[in-house]
């Protein structure tokens, strides 16, 4: 079975600030991994995934991850965080036999201080 | 990219009536397609897997008579939520994939708000 943890159910920084959202990952084949994040009554839009190949991801809006696997991690990262990265933010986990079957973390709400 | 589209995007409805939801692939053909449900200020849980032309797969605690899924095409699948009530109030979001794509990857719908009251 698959899973993902993520710690912290709420992050706050300050504007200009690094951001950082912490993901864990269980998986007993290799994980594709995502990050998705969702603004108020919205759908999911994908920011950034991980399929096996480079371990750092680059995705949208500034945002990227590295996938470590030693610590089993997919954490976001961004260096400078704006009021308009408040949102939810959701890890995810799948894999290759079953890509589009997304296994969806808990979440974490980021909120931005002025 | 691809677009998965559902519709209604918000539907309320009477307590004890049954409302459908649908998700449409709209330029690719998807054998396989999931539903999510979503509670205010939590996460997004796999309700079932919906296989064109078989029966979904429904994860464990979810009731298959209570949500009955439908794909009878490969660019449609539906949701029925049957004799609804106010604790089925929620955000129901479906994904869909491309099989024939080089990399597989999940779309999802924009999701429909369902209030019952």
């Amino acid at each position: 079975a698959q899973s993902v943890t993520q710690l912290g159910s709420h992050v706050s920084v300050s504007e200009g600030a690094l951001v950082l959202l912490r993901c864990n990952y269980s998986s007993s084949v290799p994980p594709y991994l995502f990050w998705y994040v969702q603004y108020p009554n919205q759908g999911l839009q994908l920011l950034l995934k991980y399929t096996s190949a480079a371990t750092l991801v680059k995705g949208i809006n500034g945002f990227e991850a590295e996938f470590k696997k030693s610590e089993t991690s997919f954490h976001l990262t961004k260096p400078s965080a704006h009021m308009s990265d408040a949102a939810e933010y959701f890890c995810a986990v799948s894999s290759y036999s079953s890509a589009s079957k997304i296994i969806f973390g808990s979440g974490t709400r980021l909120s931005i201080r002025p | 990219g691809a677009v998965v589209s559902q519709h209604p995007s918000w539907v309320i409805c009477k307590s004890g009536t049954s409302v459908k939801i649908e998700c449409r692939s709209l330029d690719f053909q998807a054998t396989t397609m999931f539903w999510y449900r979503q509670f205010p200020k939590q996460s997004l849980m796999l309700m079932a897997t919906s296989n064109e032309g078989s029966k979904a797969t429904y994860e464990q605690g979810v009731e298959k008579d209570k949500f009955l899924i439908n794909h009878a095409s490969l660019t449609l699948s539906t949701l029925t939520v049957t004799s609804a009530h106010p604790e089925d109030s929620s955000f129901y979001i479906c994904s869909a994939s491309n099989p024939q794509a080089i990399v597989t990857e999940a779309f999802f719908g924009q999701g429909t708000r369902l209030t019952v009251v």
